[in-house]
């Protein structure tokens, strides 16, 4: 049983186009998020939702959109992509919103 | 604002060595307080938390962290380490009742085997 899952765990493109990422939790926690890892390890994070309503929004691009249809699921959609958003991303969630976090896998993706 | 330093970015350490990785913070109020690990090729785990109560916290694998609400520190602590400790560490505060965590930078630690 996983908890937290991502799908893909990985993704090669090319610059321009757009893509998603998917993130699934059966945890019945009520917050989730988004983080970026670069490849220096140094992790960012992207955005927020707690009960479906977004409460982190960072300085991400606005080619970045969040979309949470439930509590259960985060996607993140990614258009016009970059060779700077190439990174691991990860989805995490939490019991509330200053509690242990539970990440997923990652997503690995590579633009070029 | 709120903000987590860890100390050391690379620690190479020889197998039985003891280990102490630094954390501090700079937040005023009540604190949680997180130390994560990262193995190679893998997703953060959780190692141990601190909410409240004794400020010695012992969590999984050997690991120890010691809260020092005076110092604003969360350091973590492993006596005798092993090749299977190698590994990316994060240290995290979140604010109670607030919507952030903040990860530190990160340590990557080497262990020799």
């Amino acid at each position: 049983d996983t908890a937290v899952s991502q799908t893909p765990k990985y993704l090669v493109t090319q610059m321009g186009n757009d893509k998603s990422i998917k993130c699934e939790q059966n945890l019945g926690h009520d917050t989730m998020y988004w983080y970026k890892q670069d490849s220096k390890k140094f992790l960012k994070i992207m955005f927020s939702y707690n009960n479906k309503e977004l409460i982190i929004n960072e300085t991400v691009p606005n080619r970045f959109s969040p979309k949470s249809p439930d509590k259960a699921h985060l996607n993140l959609h990614i258009n016009s992509l970059e060779l700077g958003d190439s990174a691991v991303y990860f989805c995490a969630s939490s019991q509330g919103t200053s509690d242990e976090q539970y990440f997923g896998p990652g997503t690995r993706l590579t633009v070029t | 604002a709120q903000s987590v330093s860890q100390h050391n970015h690379h620690v190479i350490l020889s197998e039985a060595a003891s280990l102490e990785l630094g954390c501090n913070y700079s937040y005023g109020g009540t604190v949680n307080l997180f130390w994560y690990v990262q193995y190679p090729g893998q997703h953060l785990q959780l190692l141990l938390k601190y909410f409240s109560g004794d400020p010695l916290v012992k969590g999984i694998k050997g690991f120890e962290a010691e809260f020092i609400k005076s110092k604003f520190s969360f350091n973590l602590r492993k006596p005798s380490v092993q090749w299977s400790d190698t590994a990316e560490y994060f240290c995290a505060v979140g604010n109670t009742g607030g919507f952030k965590t903040i990860f530190g930078a990160g340590t990557r630690l080497f262990v020799k085997a």
